[in-house]
């Protein structure tokens, strides 16, 4: 069974730092593809960036509202991606989720999602 | 960068009914399309890639076509089960989501 379970969501002030984690298993994490897409309360679906396998050089890339904030990095040891967030704005209080893309281009996996609020 | 757009963003309709869905691209995507569907609370779940594909474990009365610029979403027979928020999405380039259509309970 396939398994993606997002953890360290919680409230932060602005300006604040946030570390993601998202634990895998059920699939060859090693070959996939995986990404972090947000919901903004009662908004739809954001793309925030993605980290390629090793395979293609584990390159990054990231959508302009977070570039330069935020940082996906993957540990294929451990099966876990993780997403590094800094300077957080109140604009990026959202339901985080990983996602996988494991064969076709699709996001054929995806976590329970983790809520991530920025206030003061 | 692509946009996506979604037509109609809601949409009241009828167990029994044949919806269907529209997203169109600011630019030629290829095939490169997937529909996702969301109830509230929940996690997108993949219904279609690659415009036509079906994932797997999803109903046939589920069906997607299109090209270029232009895609559909089809349920041909609208179940109470499908009454939720539709995505698309491309991965022509960076991946965007189109705005969502919600189908609700007529």
């Amino acid at each position: 069974e396939v398994q993606l379970v997002e953890s360290g969501g919680g409230l932060v002030e602005p300006g604040g730092s946030l570390r993601l984690s998202c634990a895998a298993s059920g699939f060859t994490f090693s070959d996939a593809w995986m990404s972090w897409v947000r919901q903004a309360p009662g908004k739809g679906l954001e793309w925030i960036g993605r980290i390629k396998n090793k395979g293609v050089g584990g390159a990054t890339d990231y959508a302009a509202p977070v570039k330069g904030r935020f940082t996906i990095s993957r540990d294929d040891s451990k099966t876990t991606v993780f997403l590094q967030m800094n300077s957080l704005k109140t604009e990026d209080t959202a339901v985080y989720y990983c996602t996988a893309e494991a064969g076709n281009p699709s996001f054929e996996y995806w976590g329970q999602g983790t809520l991530v609020t920025v206030s003061s | 960068d692509i946009q996506l757009t979604q037509s109609p963003s809601f949409l009241s309709a009828s167990v029994g009914d044949r919806v269907t869905i529209t997203c169109r691209a600011s630019q030629v995507i290829g095939s490169y399309l997937a529909w996702y569907q969301q109830k509230p609370g929940k996690a997108p779940k993949l219904l279609i890639y690659t415009t036509s594909t079906l994932q797997s474990g999803v109903p046939s009365r589920f069906s997607g076509s299109g090209s270029g610029r232009e895609f559909t979403l089809t349920i041909s027979s609208l179940q109470p089960e499908d009454f939720a928020t539709y995505y698309c999405q491309q991965f022509s380039s960076y991946p965007s989501f189109g705005p969502g259509t919600k189908v609700d309970i007529k």
